[in-house]
Order: structure tokens, then C-alpha cells, then sequence
């Protein structure tokens, strides 16, 4: 158990579908990331949201829409897929708050995401 | 960040100590060296981190060398579930930022345990 939960962890969609991966923790932190892991890549960096607010947004392509209502919940939404984004969709969390914090990332298991 | 270089893969019998290298030399003075893992399926779990002195854990020990530019992840008696992909990565300290870092991965080692 890492505190940060992913849901679901498995999601087959096909092209035109709409659907979201949702991220939450309860660790008190108030960063949170999106990764992609894509087979036999590197993590790569999507979004981070610090205190809610975005921050980075790593040249993204507009059909994947992050949203972070609060410090404890971040969704990343997906629309008009392509089987080229079939991944593991990761989300970690880390930080609090204090302006000298070192905390290492706290991962979630993933989404394992297939576009069809 | 500086960048790492890390041999993609190693073999470790099981019970044996397992040593993961990581080279960093281009490091700077207020970069921390991180040691994450991921098995199989699973997200990134975290390891150890440290500054300039060595470091120890429930997990690991973290060798850094005295001019920081390499470092070296010890697990004392690996086990068949050590098996993953572990990861070195350097960041910088926390500025004033609460925390948030961009962090980025590189493709790390691949250790397998073997009985």
C-alpha cells in the first residue's frame, strides 16, 4: 500500500470513447503528477500540479485533459485516442508544503490503459 | 538535473549482495542522489536518498563517493523479490517550492535475482 490509489487499473477503450483515470491520496502532500510508461520507454513527465495548480505540462497533446479539484484528487480525461497512447498511466504525490522539502515521490500501481 | 548512466541489467544470486552503480558527474552541490525500484506491473516505490554521506535504510544502503560524481545502491541479501528496475535519479533540493520537483527517469538496471 503506497497512499496514493489509481483507478481503474485496467481500462480498454476504444477511439471515440470519453473516459477518465482518476489519483488520490491521503498523504497530506500537495504535489501531484501525471506519468506515461509506455513498453520499454523511460516514465515520461505529463502534468504536475502543485497546491492544486498546474505547473508543468510536458507538451501534452490536447486529448489528454488533466484536472486536479483539490490537493487530495487528480483525474487525467481522455478523449479521441490513439493506440499509440496505450500505456501504463502513472500518478504520484509528493511535498509538504515546507519550502525546504526533499520528500521522494509516492507512486500509485497505474492504470494499464489499452486503446483500441 | 544531472543526468545518470546506469547499466541496463544485472544478475544477483539470491541471498548475495547486490551492488547497483550509478554514475553522476555532472552533479552539482545541492542535488540529492534517489533510489527508486519498480517491479513488474507496479509504480515506482521508493528507496533512498542522500546527500554526500552514506546512508542506510530497512531497505538499502547508499554509497556516495567523496566527490559525489558516482554512487552505489546495496541490498545486502537480495532476495527473488528484489527483482525489478532500479532507478537513480538526481534532483535538486527543495527550493522554496514546498516540495515540487520535476523529476525525470532514465531507462535504469534491470536486476535479476537468481536462486
Amino acid at each position: 500500500e503506497t497512499g496514493v490509489t489509481q483507478t481503474p487499473r485496467h481500462l480498454v477503450m476504444g477511439m471515440t470513447n470519453k473516459k477518465s483515470l482518476k489519483c488520490e491520496q491521503h498523504l497530506g502532500h500537495n504535489a501531484m503528477y501525471w506519468y506515461k510508461q509506455s513498453a520499454k520507454k523511460p516514465l515520461e513527465l505529463m502534468f504536475v500540479y502543485n497546491f492544486k495548480e498546474q505547473t508543468e505540462n510536458n507538451s501534452v497533446p490536447s486529448r489528454f485533459s488533466p484536472e486536479c479539484p483539490n490537493s487530495s484528487h487528480l483525474f487525467l480525461h481522455l478523449h479521441t485516442l490513439q493506440p499509440e497512447d496505450s500505456a501504463l498511466y502513472l500518478c504520484a504525490s509528493n511535498g509538504q508544503g515546507r519550502s525546504n522539502d526533499n520528500s521522494p515521490l509516492h507512486f500509485g500501481n497505474g492504470t494499464r490503459l489499452t486503446v483500441t | 538535473d544531472a543526468k545518470t548512466t546506469q547499466p541496463p541489467s544485472m544478475d544477483c544470486a539470491e541471498g548475495r549482495a547486490a551492488n547497483l552503480p550509478c554514475n553522476h558527474s555532472t552533479i552539482s552541490g545541492n542535488e540529492y542522489v534517489y533510489w527508486y525500484r519498480q517491479i513488474h506491473s507496479q509504480g515506482p516505490q521508493y528507496i533512498i536518498h542522500g546527500l554526500k554521506n552514506n546512508e542506510t535504510n530497512e531497505m538499502a544502503s547508499l554509497i556516495i563517493t567523496e566527490d559525489r560524481k558516482s554512487s552505489t545502491l546495496i541490498l545486502p541479501h537480495a532476495t527473488l523479490r528484489d527483482t525489478a528496475v532500479y532507478y537513480c535519479i538526481v534532483r535538486l533540493r527543495g527550493a522554496g517550492s514546498g516540495g515540487y520537483q520535476k523529476v525525470t527517469f532514465g531507462t535504469g538496471t534491470k536486476l535479476q535475482v537468481i536462486p
